[in-house]
C-alpha cells in the first residue's frame, strides 16, 4: 500500500517554540487523521480533518488540509517536553486507514 | 469508543517456528486491521480482516505467511509463520467502528532469534 510522504523526517526544538510537520499523499481520501506514537508505544489519536474541510483546532493543536495539492499539515504551538514523540498522518479512503512515514519530534527543555 | 485487548504484549520466538497474536474488541466492529511497524518505521497494512471469509492483503505480504481468522465481529487472530530475524516488529490490530472511528491495540512485540 501507498504510503504518504511526510517531512521532515525528524525535528529538533526547544520548549516552546512552535513545530509544523507536513504531511503528503496519492490517493483521494474521505479524511486526513494524525496519531502520536510515544518511543514504540501504542498510538494515540490527535485530531481528525474531513476532506470538504480546510483547517481544525485541538488546544495546541492546528491542522490544515488542501485537498488540490493532497497535503496537510500539523502545527504544535508552545511546544512541551512531553509532546516529543514520533507523529504519523493516516488517510482513510472509507476502506482502510494508510499511514505516512512520520516525523521524529524531540522537544528540549 | 471500542477497546482493543492484545496478546500477548510482547514474545521471543526461535527462528522457524510461528507466533499467533490474537485480537478482541469490547464491541462489534465493522472492519479490523493487522498493521506491521518495523523498527524506526511508520505502520504497514498486512490486510483487512473479513468476518467469515479469507483476509483481503495489501501488496507484499500473502496469506501463507500471515494468515488471519476473523470468525466474528469482536475477535481477530493473525499468525506470523516460519519465522526470520526480519519479521522482528511491532505487530498492531485495528477496529473501525463506524461512529467512533479507528482503535488500536496495545501492540505485539516480535523478536526472532
Amino acid at each position: 500500500s501507498q504510503q504518504g510522504e511526510e517531512d521532515p523526517q525528524a525535528l529538533s526544538i526547544q520548549e516552546g517554540e512552535n513545530a509544523t510537520m507536513n504531511c503528503s499523499y496519492k490517493t483521494s481520501i474521505n479524511n486526513l487523521q494524525w496519531y502520536r506514537q510515544n518511543s514504540g508505544r501504542g498510538l494515540v489519536h490527535l485530531i481528525l480533518i474531513r476532506s470538504n474541510e480546510r483547517e481544525k483546532h485541538s488546544g495546541r493543536l492546528r491542522v490544515t488540509l488542501d485537498t488540490s495539492k493532497k497535503s496537510s499539515s500539523l502545527l504544535i504551538t508552545a511546544s512541551r517536553a512531553a509532546d516529543t514523540a514520533s507523529y504519523f498522518c493516516a488517510t482513510d479512503d472509507t476502506d482502510k486507514l494508510i499511514f505516512g512515514t512520520g516525523t521524529r519530534l524531540q522537544v528540549f527543555p | 469508543s471500542a477497546v482493543i485487548s492484545q496478546k500477548p504484549s510482547r514474545d521471543i520466538c526461535q527462528r522457524g517456528t510461528s507466533l499467533t497474536i490474537q485480537c478482541q474488541v469490547d464491541s462489534q466492529v465493522t472492519m479490523m486491521f493487522w498493521y506491521r511497524q518495523q523498527p524506526g518505521q511508520s505502520l504497514t497494512l498486512i490486510a483487512t480482516a473479513n468476518q467469515g471469509s479469507e483476509a483481503t492483503y495489501e501488496s507484499g505480504f500473502v496469506i501463507d505467511k500471515f494468515p488471519i481468522s476473523r470468525p466474528n465481529l469482536t475477535f481477530s487472530t493473525l499468525t506470523v509463520s516460519n519465522l526470520s530475524p526480519e519479521d522482528s516488529s511491532i505487530y498492531l490490530c485495528s477496529g473501525r467502528d463506524p461512529l467512533y472511528g479507528y482503535t488500536f491495540g496495545s501492540g505485539t512485540r516480535l523478536t526472532v532469534v
